[in-house]
């Protein structure tokens, strides 16, 4: 079976731009999860889709924005590109419904956003 | 708000040599606890959880943890480790009930030497 995948799994792009990256997870789960790992950081949560809704948000700015589809694929969105957004961008799918609480993450092997 | 403490950034051991990364973590209650394995340039691969029960958790790769609650640790073990351990090991913590946020410790690099 076909773990959870990403595209595009790098990319570069300049101070200002828009960038969208992709997940598909695996077959059968619903709950996707975004996370940000900064070079030599632990990932940090962006956001968490259920069921094509926003379930939960971290501490990002607005121009961070993410959306599941009837597929339960998402795509996470970034406007006006700042230096500090490079990092490897991680989609991570579950079973588990989150009004449940947390189950095991499966992730994908990450975009790699490089911001000049 | 939860939290996860890893002190270790960076640990060298001898391949055959046993493993201890420590992993202390803040959270009002029981919480749901991950050990996940980063090798370069890729995603996290879960080493094993714990939820509830049995307090020593076997995991893959040989790998074991014990939850204390007493201690808010959730150490990760090895008794012996192979050059292909080199990697960067992450202790998580997940909130029961809620959204699925799970945060992530900073990370552990362990490098090992034959």
């Amino acid at each position: 079976d076909a773990g959870v995948t990403q595209s595009p799994t790098h990319l570069i792009k300049t101070r200002g731009q828009h960038v969208t990256l992709r997940c598909s997870p695996i077959s059968g789960h619903k709950s996707v999860s975004w996370y940000q790992q900064v070079l030599g950081q632990g990932p940090q949560f962006i956001f968490q889709y259920y069921e094509k809704e926003e379930r939960g948000r971290g501490n990002f700015p607005d121009r961070f924005s993410a959306r599941q589809f009837p597929n339960y694929s998402s795509e996470l969105n970034v406007n006006a590109l700042l230096l500090g957004d490079s990092a490897l961008y991680l989609c991570a799918s579950s079973l588990v419904d989150p009004g449940v609480g947390t189950g095991e993450l499966f992730f994908g092997e990450g975009s790699r956003l490089t911001v000049l | 708000a939860q939290s996860v403490t890893q002190p270790d950034i960076h640990i060298t051991v001898s391949e055959g040599a046993s493993l201890e990364l420590r992993c202390n973590y803040s959270y009002g209650a029981t919480p749901y606890l991950f050990w996940y394995v980063q090798s370069p340039g890729q995603g996290l691969q879960l080493l094993l959880k714990y939820f509830s029960g049995d307090t020593l958790v076997q995991g893959i790769k040989g790998f074991e943890a014990e939850f204390k609650r007493s201690q808010s640790s959730f150490n990760l073990r090895k008794p012996s480790v192979h050059w292909s351990d080199a990697a960067e090991y992450f202790c998580a913590v997940g909130a029961r009930g809620g959204y699925q946020k799970v945060t992530f410790g900073t990370g552990t690099k362990l490098q090992v030497i034959p």
